[in-house]
């Protein structure tokens, strides 16, 4: 069974930093690109930022939302089989819950959130 | 980027009626699109991708369609756990993965 787990969240002043981790189990994890989707409270889906796997068959990526971009970074440990997510100049409108998503296929660039973690509440205030 | 409109934002139905959600995009997608389902305090659930295909384990009473830029969910024969909010989300053209604003199935 696929379990994601995610941590790290909390409450954090704005212009602070807090780096997300989750942790994967029940599949090949260094197969699959991993995702990060956030949704603020009471709102829709913001897809944050992704990372390849291996034999993404577009080499190695990683891509981010404009409204993430130069602030955070993805990245992955495959041999502990956990994604993070730093997140630097934390805003107000960084308040989110924060979902960490597998994809449908392995050895894909292919884009389809599969499996979601329960995600973690980033709220982002004075 | 590509935006993605839900329409419409709010469905009331009864169980046993059929729910038709539109989902149009600013520009084409191919089939590259896909439906998920999100329940009150859950995480979202895949429901259908590349416009057509059901994802494992979502009942044949969910059927999506489409090419380009229309697309549709409709999901027949409605349950009770079928009332949602339904999200379309498109993978063509990215970054950024944009996803649209959703339809909430109401009783």
């Amino acid at each position: 069974e696929v379990q994601l787990v995610e941590s790290g969240g909390g409450l954090v002043q704005p212009g602070g930093s807090l780096r997300l981790s989750c942790a994967a189990s029940g599949f090949s994890f260094s197969s699959y690109a991993m995702t990060w989707v956030r949704q603020a409270p009471g709102k829709g889906l913001e897809w944050v930022s992704g990372i390849s796997g291996r034999d993404s068959g577009y080499g190695t990526w990683t891509h981010y939302a404009d409204s993430a971009k130069g602030r955070f970074t993805i990245s992955r440990d495959d041999s502990k089989n956990t994604l993070y997510l730093e997140m630097n100049s934390l805003r107000a409108e960084d308040t989110a819950v924060y979902h960490c998503v597998k994809v449908l296929k392995p050895a894909s660039s292919d884009i389809v959130f599969d499996s979601w973690g329960q995600g973690i509440l980033v709220t982002v205030s004075s | 980027e590509i935006v993605l409109t839900q329409s419409p934002a709010t469905l009331s139905l009864s169980p046993g009626e059929t729910a038709t959600l539109s989902c149009r995009a600013s520009q084409s997608v191919l089939n590259l699109l896909a439906w998920y389902q999100q329940r009150p305090g859950q995480v979202p659930r895949l429901l259908i991708y590349d416009a057509s295909n059901r994802a494992t384990g979502i009942p044949a009473r969910f059927s999506g369609s489409g090419s380009g830029t229309d697309f549709t969910l409709t999901i027949s024969s409605l349950e009770p756990e079928d009332f949602a909010v339904y999200y379309c989300q498109q993978r063509n053209i990215w970054p950024p993965i944009t996803f649209g604003h959703g339809t909430r199935l109401d009783i």
